[in-house]
């Protein structure tokens, strides 16, 4: 059975820095594109970037460039977006999703990791 | 960057009506790159359509995808109960993906 698991909800400061996680199982954990979804309080969806964990090409919304980093180690096949210094705005639910082709949608997605960023 | 326009941006029906939910591009998208997903409140999104038009696995006959270029069109054809949720269009073109804003399709 396919699954993303990701970590537990996190409550930061302005101006922390901040690493969230998606584990897969199931599958062949370099063979997917996985990618990283914002949905703010009561808002939309929002596609921040995809990583192929084979060889770690990464593509970022203009959106999001420069604003957090995905990365993965596929040794323990877990996919990572991190950021440097959060704001207030990036209190937000984040998802990781599986893609496994880039006509076939997201299939597969993780439980959603909330992060509020408070002072 | 492709923009994606969803409407309309709510839709009140009652269980058994039929369900038209409509996606705009800003420019043309290929068929094989607009998927559809529902959410519900607490929960991911799960993919409903992939290619326009084909059913995700598990998914209901009742969903139906259609169109091509810039329209695209999710279809309920009978609300069932479990269906009233949130819906949202996704394309991918030129290395970027892009959600709609989403309808909510509520009871009326």
């Amino acid at each position: 059975e396919v699954q993303l698991v990701q970590s537990g909800a996190e409550v930061k400061k302005p101006g922390e820095s901040l690493k969230i996680s998606c584990k897969g199982s199931g599958y062949s954990f370099t063979s997917y594109w996985i990618g990283w979804v914002r949905q703010m309080p009561g808002k939309g969806l929002e596609w921040m970037g995809i990583i192929y964990p084979g060889d770690s090409d990464t593509r970022y919304s203009p959106s999001f460039q420069g604003q957090v980093t995905i990365s993965a180690d596929k040794s323990i096949s877990t996919a990572y977006l991190q950021w440097s210094s959060l704001k207030a705005s990036d209190t937000a639910m984040y998802y990781c999703a599986r893609l496994d082709d880039f006509w076939s949608g997201f299939i597969y997605w993780g439980q959603g990791t909330l992060v509020t960023v408070s002072s | 960057e492709i923009v994606l326009t969803q409407s309309p941006g709510t839709l009140s029906l009652s269980p058994g009506e039929r369900a038209t939910l409509s996606c705009r591009a800003s420019q043309s998208v290929s068929s094989s790159y607009l998927a559809w997903y529902q959410q519900k409140p607490g929960q991911a999104p799960r993919l409903l359509i992939y290619g326009a038009s084909s059913r995700a696995t598990g998914i209901p006959d009742r969903f139906s995808g259609s169109g091509s270029g810039t329209d695209f069109t999710l279809t309920i054809s009978r609300l069932e109960p479990e269906d009233f949720a949130v819906y949202y269009c996704q394309q991918y073109g030129s290395s970027q993906f892009t959600f709609g804003p989403g309808t909510k399709v509520d009871i009326k």
